[in-house]
């Protein structure tokens, strides 16, 4: 069974980092791009960054760019995402999503989803 | 970044309803398209994917259709499980933008 779980979410003072992990199981991990999708409360889906199989391209939404950084460790089945800078705007629901082995960017699978706060 | 246009923002029907649901993108997006279902409390679940192609284990009441800028999400036979809000997704260019969400409530 395909398993995606996040962890790490949690209360943090605006200017204060989080990581969030991705970890994976049930299927080829190595093979699958990453995505992490966030949500605030009661709002819509917002993409924020994706990685490819081997890491060696990452792309972030402009919101984040230079504040995030995504990365994974193909040994651990885990992706990572540094979260720093934070602000306000970033209290949301993160998922993370598998994408599809053909069409990458179609998230096939997805975690429960790490709440984060950031608030004073 | 692609604007994706999502209409209804929500709306009513009944079981048993055909129920069609659009996305305008502001750009050419060829094919490059796809829609999620989500309930509340819950994970956005993939429905169609590339526009057209239905994601293994989605009844095939749910089907997708259009190119380039225009798109919609067809529910033929709406199920009490089909009540959720859906989402278009653009993955032509990033970032890789989503729709504002259609709510589809029992009427």
């Amino acid at each position: 069974e395909v398993q995606l779980v996040e962890s790490g979410g949690g209360f943090v003072q605006p200017g204060g980092s989080l990581r969030l992990s991705c970890a994976a199981s049930g299927f080829s991990f190595t093979a699958y791009w990453i995505h992490w999708v966030r949500q605030a409360p009661g709002k819509g889906l917002v993409w924020v960054s994706r990685i490819n199989i081997d890491g060696t391209i990452t792309t972030y939404a402009d919101s984040v760019k230079g504040r995030f950084t995504i990365s994974r460790d193909n040994a651990k089945n885990t992706v990572y995402l540094q979260m720093n800078s934070l602000r306000a705007e970033d209290t949301a629901v993160y998922y993370c999503a598998r994408g599809d082995l053909y069409y990458h960017d179609s998230c096939d699978s997805w975690g429960q989803g790490s709440l984060v706060t950031v608030s004073s | 970044d692609v604007q994706l246009t999502q209409s209804p923002s929500s709306l009513s029907a009944s079981v048993g309803d055909r129920v069609t649901i659009t996305c305008r993108a502001s750009q050419s997006i060829s094919s490059f398209l796809n829609w999620y279902q989500q309930k509340p409390g819950k994970a956005p679940k993939l429905v169609i994917y590339v526009a057209s192609i239905l994601q293994s284990g989605v009844p095939s009441r749910f089907s997708g259709s259009g190119s380039g800028t225009d798109f919609t999400l067809t529910i033929s036979s709406l199920q009490p499980d089909d009540f959720a809000t859906y989402y278009c997704q653009q993955t032509y260019s990033p970032p890789l933008t989503f729709g504002r969400g259609t709510k589809v409530e029992i009427k």
